[in-house]
């Protein structure tokens, strides 16, 4: 099974400024996802990280605010930048294995934005 | 669009069945997920069921899927305080596709 990682598990950011979310994962895959969860909320996919292209960003969010990098089958960055308060939520990375049953998510990234 | 609907809260005894349900509005959903979120913790996917099929069970938990009225449900079988977590219910038309989830149900258990 897929083990991930995220770094960091939280941080307390101020208004305007960015942070990188690491996600790494313990085996090679080839589609790497990032969600919200915002509070009360439903999980809300922002993009899927692909290996040696462009992610694909889903309506409502867009590369300049959610810069994603891929730089190979483990790793990926997640930043959100220029942030506001309404960019508190926990971030979380997702992999999805050889079979049906076997998606994986990160611990998440909780961001509260001052 | 694309909308999956469950209720927020449940509170079961310990020792009674849990049933988690959910409603979804994506015909073309061929996916769909139960997963699991312990406080402080990532998703963990706990079954799933394709849209060809009515029931699955897995050891104390029951999947039961009305396509017809797209409706999804969740059983857990003499419910343990372990249980206590959020229940996601989501869908997905293909196996690589994004995966649409509910805002979750917060299952409390009861001593």
């Amino acid at each position: 099974s897929a083990v991930i990682s995220q770094k960091p598990s939280r941080d307390i950011c101020q208004r305007g400024t960015s942070l990188t979310i690491q996600c790494q994962v313990d085996s090679q895959v080839t589609m790497m996802f990032w969600y919200r969860q915002q509070p009360g909320q439903s999980l809300t996919l922002i993009a899927t990280a692909n290996q040696g292209s462009e992610a694909t960003y889903e309506s409502g969010f867009v590369i300049d605010k959610f810069p994603i990098s891929r730089p190979n089958l483990t790793f990926s960055t997640l930043t959100v930048s220029n942030m506001s308060p309404e960019d508190s939520s926990i971030y979380l990375c997702s992999v999805q294995g050889a079979r049906v049953d076997t998606q994986y998510f990160g611990p998440g990234t909780r961001l509260t934005v001052l | 669009g694309e909308d999956v609907e469950q209720s927020l809260f449940l509170s079961v005894r310990e020792g009674d069945s849990s049933v988690i349900n959910c409603t979804y509005t994506d015909s073309s959903s061929t996916y769909l997920y139960w997963y699991k979120q312990e406080p402080g913790a990532g998703l963990q996917l706990l079954t799933y069921i394709f849209s060809n099929m009515d029931m699955k069970q897995d050891q104390r938990l029951t999947v039961l899927l009305n396509k017809k009225d797209k409706h999804l449900s969740l059983r857990i079988a003499d419910t343990q305080t372990g249980d206590s977590a959020i229940y996601f219910c989501a869908e997905a038309k293909y196996r690589d596709d994004k995966i649409i989830f509910g805002k979750g149900t917060r299952l409390h258990i009861l001593p």
